[in-house]
């Protein structure tokens, strides 16, 4: 079953504590992205990586951090610093970098975190 | 600055009238345009590309330049169609989402 992967579903966090949310891709696709997305505010992107070992910040990426040490996994560090953490996180990919792409990019189904 | 605006959070229509959904951009240079939806426990998954020029689900979007807009419209609207609508904007180096707009059709 080919497709984006994202883990775990829903997490629950204390606060003070850093968690990481998985996101894995066998689409064989050079770019991936996280994004945020809260009620009324639509998505917004938290870093990319257009290849293995690089990544760029997105819009909101105060608090977060990312690695890319593998073109199939792109996992989202949420680190305490992040003032607001509760929402639900999209993993994304597509085919080429996000200057050079067709615009499809392809999701998972996602990763709720709850900051308690 | 590259931003997209959906002016409405919540749309509600009846089957079978037409539908709507309004996309606004800004941008100076030639833009390319999506919709994306999402249907309810479903992945976020594109609908259509203004490239394309196609009509997908029975939906269509025509990028009107001078107004800056890419809305999207339906014909007759079906209780599938309830959805979240994104509309999204390619620019340099990212995808940019609008806020989106809830699309609730009843029976």
């Amino acid at each position: 079953d080919g497709g984006i992967t994202q883990s775990p579903k829903y997490l629950f966090r204390k606060e003070g504590q850093n968690v990481t949310l998985s996101c894995e891709q066998n689409l064989n696709h050079d770019a991936m992205y996280w994004y945020r997305q809260d009620p009324g505010q639509g998505l917004r992107l938290i870093y990319y990586s257009q290849i293995v070992n690089d990544f760029q910040k997105g819009d909101i990426a105060e608090g977060y951090s990312v690695s890319r040490e593998k073109k199939e996994s792109f996992p989202l560090t949420v680190t305490s610093a992040q003032k607001n953490p509760t929402a639900f996180y999209l993993c994304a990919s597509s085919i080429d970098g996000p200057g050079a792409n067709t615009g499809e990019l392809f999701f998972g189904e996602g990763s709720r975190l709850t900051v308690l | 600055a590259q931003r997209v605006t959906q002016p409405e959070k919540l749309l509600s229509v009846f089957k079978g009238a037409p539908v709507e959904l309004k996309c606004n951009y800004s941008y100076s240079g030639s833009p390319e345009l999506f919709w994306y939806v999402q249907y309810s426990r479903q992945r976020l998954q594109l609908l259509l590309r203004h490239i394309s020029r196609e009509s997908i689900k029975g939906f269509t979007a025509d990028l009107n330049k001078g107004e800056t807009s890419f809305h999207l419209k339906k014909p007759f609207a079906q209780e599938e169609d309830s959805a979240m609508y994104y509309c999204a904007f390619q620019g340099a180096q990212k995808l940019v989402f609008g806020q989106g707009t809830r699309l609730t059709i009843n029976p």
